[in-house]
C-alpha cells in the first residue's frame, strides 16, 4: 500500500523549461523527504521538510511542505539533462519508517 | 564501510528455491530498513529494524518472507519458495538512529525468479 500519490508519473521536457512535481496524501506526516534515484542506484536524499508551510531551496530546486502536512511539491527551474531521474517523495512519522510515493520519472532532453 | 553494501548485486533463481539477500549498513547506524522496488515505481516498505529487533514488519507480504539482524548490524532478508512475482530490486537503507534522520540506501539486489 502506497500512501502517497505523485503526479505526473512521467514527465519529458526540454532543457531550460520549468516543472513541478506533486506529492499528495490523505495522511498527515511529521516529516516528508524528497529523493532522487538514478538507474541501478539507490535513492539519494535531497531534502527533509518538517514544518507545515515550510519552503526549502537547493540550487534550482524548491521544495514546499503543505500547511496541513499532507502534501508537498518540488519545483525545478531551468531543468538540465543532469536532473533526469526518478523523483520520490517519502512521508513518515517520528520513530517509524518512511513510506514512499509512486514516483515521477523525469527526462530532460538536451 | 563507507556506505550501505548489499550482496549479491544480482540473483537469478528458479521458482520454488530459497534465497538470502544480505545488507551491511553503515557502521554505527542502529536503524535498518528493507524495501522492494519494481521498475519505475516507488520503493515498497517491507520491514524496519531498530537494533536487533524488528520494530515494524507490517510490510512483509506473506510468511515466505523473513528478515533477521542478530547482532544489530548486518541484516539478511530470506525468501522461501520463491515465486515469479517476487522478482524486483530489494533495497536496504540505514540511518543513524531513527527514521527522521537521513537514510542512506544501498544499490540494491536485483532478484529474478525464473
Amino acid at each position: 500500500t502506497q500512501l502517497l500519490e505523485q503526479s505526473p508519473q512521467f514527465l519529458s521536457i526540454q532543457e531550460g523549461e520549468n516543472l513541478t512535481v506533486y506529492c499528495n496524501s490523505s495522511s498527515v506526516f511529521s516529516s516528508l523527504q524528497w529523493y532522487r534515484q538514478e538507474p541501478g542506484e539507490g535513492p539519494v536524499l535531497l531534502v527533509t521538510v518538517v514544518t507545515g508551510g515550510e519552503v526549502k531551496k537547493l540550487k534550482r530546486l524548491t521544495f514546499q511542505f503543505g500547511d496541513a502536512r499532507k502534501d508537498s511539491s518540488l519545483h525545478i527551474t531551468a531543468a538540465q539533462p543532469g536532473d533526469t531521474g526518478l523523483y520520490l517523495c517519502a512521508g513518515g512519522w517520528t520513530g517509524n519508517q518512511f513510506y514512499f510515493g509512486t514516483g515521477t520519472s523525469l527526462t530532460v532532453i538536451p | 564501510g563507507a556506505g550501505v553494501s548489499q550482496t549479491p548485486s544480482n540473483k537469478v533463481t528458479e521458482k520454488g528455491k530459497y534465497v538470502e539477500l544480505r545488507c551491511d549498513p553503515i557502521s554505527g547506524h542502529t536503524a535498518l530498513y528493507w524495501y522492494r522496488q519494481s521498475l519505475g515505481q516507488g520503493p515498497e516498505f517491507l520491514i524496519y529494524f531498530q537494533g536487533t529487533g524488528a520494530a515494524d514488519d507490517s510490510g512483509l507480504p506473506n510468511d515466505r518472507f523473513f528478515a533477521v539482524r542478530p547482532e544489530g548490524s548486518v541484516s539478511t532478508l530470506k525468501i522461501q519458495r520463491t515465486e515469479r512475482g517476487d522478482s524486483a530490486v530489494y533495497l536496504c537503507a540505514s540511518s543513524k538512529n531513527r527514521v527522521d534522520t537521513e537514510a542512506f540506501f544501498g544499490q540494491g539486489t536485483r532478484l529474478t525468479v525464473v
